[in-house]
């Protein structure tokens, strides 16, 4: 019953430093996505994709990359750290979509420094 | 800009009061979802309501959907000390997009 699994769950970066966080779902969903929580704002949609080899943008894709070469993975790339990118990161999946339950991850805690 | 607006932000009450959270927005909502964080984990899904005024109980937790599908409530009955967490609003606006609220945080003292 792994469902989604993040990794790492903490991370201190220094300011320019690049870096991957891992998502996983052994769930077999199509849909998968990131967010960013911080303090006050709930939750951001970064950027999510519908199936392997589809991406697309969500409300703060600026500085993050990502990819989806299979149905299981979906990593999300930092490109250049910076400070405004602290945050807590959630990786969430989901069988349908509109509407669909997201399954999340437990987060994965990002400090740049 | 935060298209879907939850109020109040903090909420914390005595055991065995009833509260009620509210999630509003300027837009329509395809449909609209309520979900649960607790510290140090995701969010889990309570409901999802799509019809407008659709009511939905969950327990001692009653959901309501306006009937033009650009709000909806969170109410619950004698709250309990379980009933901690962040309570968070969640909107399809279009097929692909969850945008979520703010979010409440929820304290019942025993």
């Amino acid at each position: 019953n792994a469902g989604v699994t993040q990794t790492p769950k903490f991370q201190v970066l220094k300011t320019g430093q690049s870096m991957t966080l891992q998502c996983a779902q052994d769930m077999n969903h199509e849909y998968m996505s990131w967010y960013r929580q911080d303090p006050g704002m709930g939750l951001r949609l970064i950027h999510y994709s519908v199936g392997a080899g589809i991406t697309d943008q969500g409300e703060v894709p600026n500085g993050y990359n990502v990819s989806r070469s299979t149905t299981e993975d979906f990593p999300l790339r930092l490109l250049s750290a910076a400070p405004s990118q602290t945050s807590v990161y959630f990786c969430a999946s989901s069988y349908s979509y509109n509407p669909g339950e997201l399954f999340f991850g437990e987060g994965s805690r990002l400090t740049v420094l | 800009t935060q298209l879907l607006e939850q109020s109040p932000q903090f909420l914390s009450i005595q055991e065995g009061e009833n509260l009620t959270v509210y999630c509003n927005s300027s837009s329509v909502f395809s449909s609209l979802q309520w979900y649960r964080q607790e510290p140090g984990e995701g969010p889990v899904l309570l409901v999802t309501v799509v019809t407008g005024g659709e009511v939905k109980k969950l327990k001692r937790l009653t959901f309501q959907f306006g009937d033009a599908r650009k709000d909806s409530s969170l109410h619950i009955t004698a709250a309990q000390p379980g009933d901690t967490g962040l309570y968070l609003c969640a909107g399809f606006f279009n097929d692909y997009k969850l945008s979520f609220g703010a979010g409440t945080t929820v304290t019942v003292r025993a």
